[in-house]
């Protein structure tokens, strides 16, 4: 079984600081894909960043990027100059093949100004 | 193009009553999904579909039913609702191809079981 851990339930960052947010999984399967969304108080799901197992470079997408250790299974996400609407709970996810998605518990961001 | 969307956004019910929750997406995604999300929990998938007419059974499928009887629709139905269903509900969709892979989420209907 495939499970996704977030250690964190809660973090805050000072506006403009860097904040890193962990996620663990756990899994037999050599090809898949992890997720990082954001879940503002909206609600709405957004995707934020994602990689493929089999690529050993770091995914970025502008202020965020990921750490990806495939051994240690270990999938952090970092926020460079966080900004006020980057306040919002986040979601590790990880996806095998066969398209089935697992979800982490969250964590919440909160960005102070 | 709206995305995914979901009907209706809020719903009350008594216990024992029936409803069924719409998802529609109009990008021509192959694979729909229907999660819960509860406090501490993240979301939990339910139901999903990897096709027209096809359904299958996620990890918490007990309670609901499904069907997918057109491409773009994916139908969640509660037969008897019950206070443990109470939690906001999320549809989401994808081509389901190793490359195009990114899961879209509708914005939820919050579901109150009395």
């Amino acid at each position: 079984a495939q499970t996704v851990t977030q250690s964190q339930p809660e973090m805050s960052v000072q506006e403009a600081e860097t904040v890193t947010l962990s996620c663990t999984y756990d899994t037999s399967e050599n090809n898949y894909y992890l997720f990082w969304y954001k879940q503002p108080p909206s609600r709405q799901m957004i995707l934020v960043i994602r990689q493929e197992a089999y690529k050993q470079q770091n995914a970025t997408e502008n202020r965020f990027s990921v750490n990806f250790q495939k051994a240690a299974k270990s999938f952090s996400l970092k926020i460079s100059d966080s900004q006020l609407g980057d306040t919002a709970m986040y979601f590790c996810a990880f996806m095998k093949q066969g398209n089935q998605f697992y979800f982490g518990t969250g964590t919440s961001l909160t960005v102070i100004p | 193009n709206a995305g995914v969307t979901q009907t209706p956004k809020f719903r009350v019910l008594k216990t024992g009553q029936s409803m069924t929750l719409l998802c529609a997406q109009d990008m021509n995604h192959e694979y729909m999904y229907w999660y819960r999300q509860d406090p501490g929990m993240g979301l939990r998938l339910i139901h999903y579909s990897v096709g027209e007419g096809t359904t299958a059974k996620g990890e918490v499928p007990d309670g609901y039913n499904v069907s997918r009887l057109k491409k773009q629709n994916f139908l969640l139905g509660l037969e008897s609702a019950a206070p443990s269903q109470t939690s906001v509900y999320f549809c989401a969709s994808n081509y389901g191809s190793p490359v195009a892979d990114t899961q879209y989420f509708g914005p939820g209907t919050r579901l109150t079981v009395l």
